[in-house]
């Protein structure tokens, strides 16, 4: 398995340019998140889906769209990029397992820089 | 508000000493709380779960508190080496099972020296 994929590893856009930062799983996981980490702060949570169709708002979902056509991808769009989405950012999927949900799985990160 | 509170200092340590890292959390209950390990430039790799009713979970040289009542977590490394050295994360579930919104600290960072 190749666990949780993200790509790209690095990218740097100026303001106002769109992009899709790209993540999949292949441990047929109902449950994905994206989240962004920033210096001193913990992981906040962006977007969350719980299965395939299914999309949720988390802690900070402003300036981000998410969709979710399939169980293994989980894309996050950026529809206009701004300075202060300067961040890594972090794709992670759960198993729903008897009811509860298992261990998260991060991927490696996008380090996106917003000029 | 709710938070969650780790030690933003780096905490330093001998090879071979029990490092402890606390986690603190206000305005929650939490079904269940997890401690993540994260080096640089990586993604949080998850290490251990405790859930409310236990007071105690070990996995080989790592060990979690949680206490209810303190709101507190530790989480212990015993015979610490320098491979250890990492930022730790925890994070809570605050209502757990079929909920995903998990809270994160923001880490400490552990140094352990030879």
């Amino acid at each position: 398995n190749a666990g949780v994929t993200q790509t790209p590893k690095f990218q740097v856009l100026k303001t106002g340019q769109s992009m899709t930062l790209q993540c999949a799983q292949d441990m047929n996981h109902e449950y994905m998140s994206w989240y962004r980490q920033d210096p001193g702060m913990g992981l906040r949570l962006i977007h969350y889906s719980v299965g395939a169709g299914i999309t949720d708002q988390g802690e900070v979902p402003n300036g981000y769209n998410v969709s979710r056509s399939t169980t293994e991808d989980f894309p996050l769009r950026l529809l206009s990029a701004a300075p202060s989405q300067t961040s890594v950012y972090f794709c992670a999927s759960r198993a729903l397992t008897g009811g509860r949900l298992d261990t998260q799985y991060f991927g490696p990160g996008t380090r996106l820089t917003v000029l | 508000s709710q938070k969650i509170e780790q030690n933003s200092e780096a905490l330093n340590i001998q090879e071979g000493k029990t490092a402890t890292l606390t986690c603190n959390y206000t305005n929650y209950s939490p079904a269940y709380l997890q401690w993540y390990r994260q080096d640089p430039g990586r993604g949080p790799v998850f290490l251990l779960l405790i859930r409310e009713n236990e007071k105690e979970k070990r996995k080989e040289r790592l060990k979690v508190t949680f206490d209810t009542t303190l709101k507190q977590s530790l989480f212990h490394i015993t015979a610490s080496q320098p491979a250890d050295s990492a930022t730790y994360l925890c994070a809570l579930d605050p209502l757990g099972g079929g909920y995903n919104k998990l809270i994160f600290g923001a880490g400490t960072r552990l140094a352990v020296h030879p």
